[in-house]
């Protein structure tokens, strides 16, 4: 079972779209990271959210972090066939042990 | 150029063959990290390592063993490899704890 579950697996969506992938856990973590994954390479942090409730955005990216520091989610607003890859959330404990979600596989049509 | 560069980036072996990975750092970075990526699983973290000789365990250690000699490299052995150890494998390394973590390129190792 996994500690954090990512929702959802897969999302094709046209350009121009807005879309939310979802990160939940019953467990607290120290931060909750986001990462994508591009085919054949390692993943590169997007952002890395501390606080409960805390929101950070990057450009079209908007990252939130849940109150009680179990949850958080990834929005995208007007999706770009160039936001196409893997998204990954990741939960730190005591900022050492990281526990990855499975991944949100998104493909961005023309 | 800052990297984390990991040998070999393909390994396929038989099962009960010794292996080790390397990875090594130009950063100076105190924090090193390995996972390992299944399909459907994300990324699980087998061993990380605060600093040279302090290493601790992951979520997946069973049949893997890191050491810490030197700050810049961070091999992982394989001491009798199973075909379920078959794996795309990344180390990552960070300037310290909680810091962001710079990923290496992977290494797909396949176990016969």
């Amino acid at each position: 079972t996994q500690l954090l579950e990512q929702s959802p697996q897969f999302l094709s969506i046209q350009e121009g779209e807005n879309l939310t992938v979802y990160c939940n856990s019953s467990s607290v973590f120290s931060s909750l990271q986001w990462y994508r994954q591009e085919p054949g390479e390692g993943p590169v942090l997007l952002v890395t959210v501390v606080t409960g409730g805390e929101v950070k955005k990057l450009k079209r990216l908007t990252f939130q972090f849940g109150d009680a520091r179990k949850d958080s989610s990834l929005h995208i607003t007007a999706a770009q066939t160039g936001d196409t890859g893997l998204y990954l959330c990741a939960g730190a404990r005591n900022f050492n042990k990281f526990y990855f979600g499975s991944g949100t596989k998104l493909n961005v049509k023309p | 150029e800052a990297q984390v560069t990991q040998n070999p980036r393909y390994l396929i072996t038989v099962t009960g063959k010794k292996l080790t990975v390397t990875c090594s750092q130009n950063m100076n970075h105190e924090y090193m990290s390995w996972y390992r990526q299944d399909p459907g699983l994300g990324l699980r973290q087998i061993y990380y390592s605060m600093n040279v000789e302090v290493t601790d365990k992951g979520d997946v250690p069973e049949g893997y063993k890191v050491s810490r000699k030197e700050k810049r490299n961070f091999p992982l052995i394989l001491e009798s490899p199973s075909p379920n150890q078959t794996s795309l494998y990344f180390c990552a390394s960070a300037p310290g704890q909680g810091d962001t973590q710079y990923f290496g390129p992977g290494t797909r190792l396949t176990v016969l």
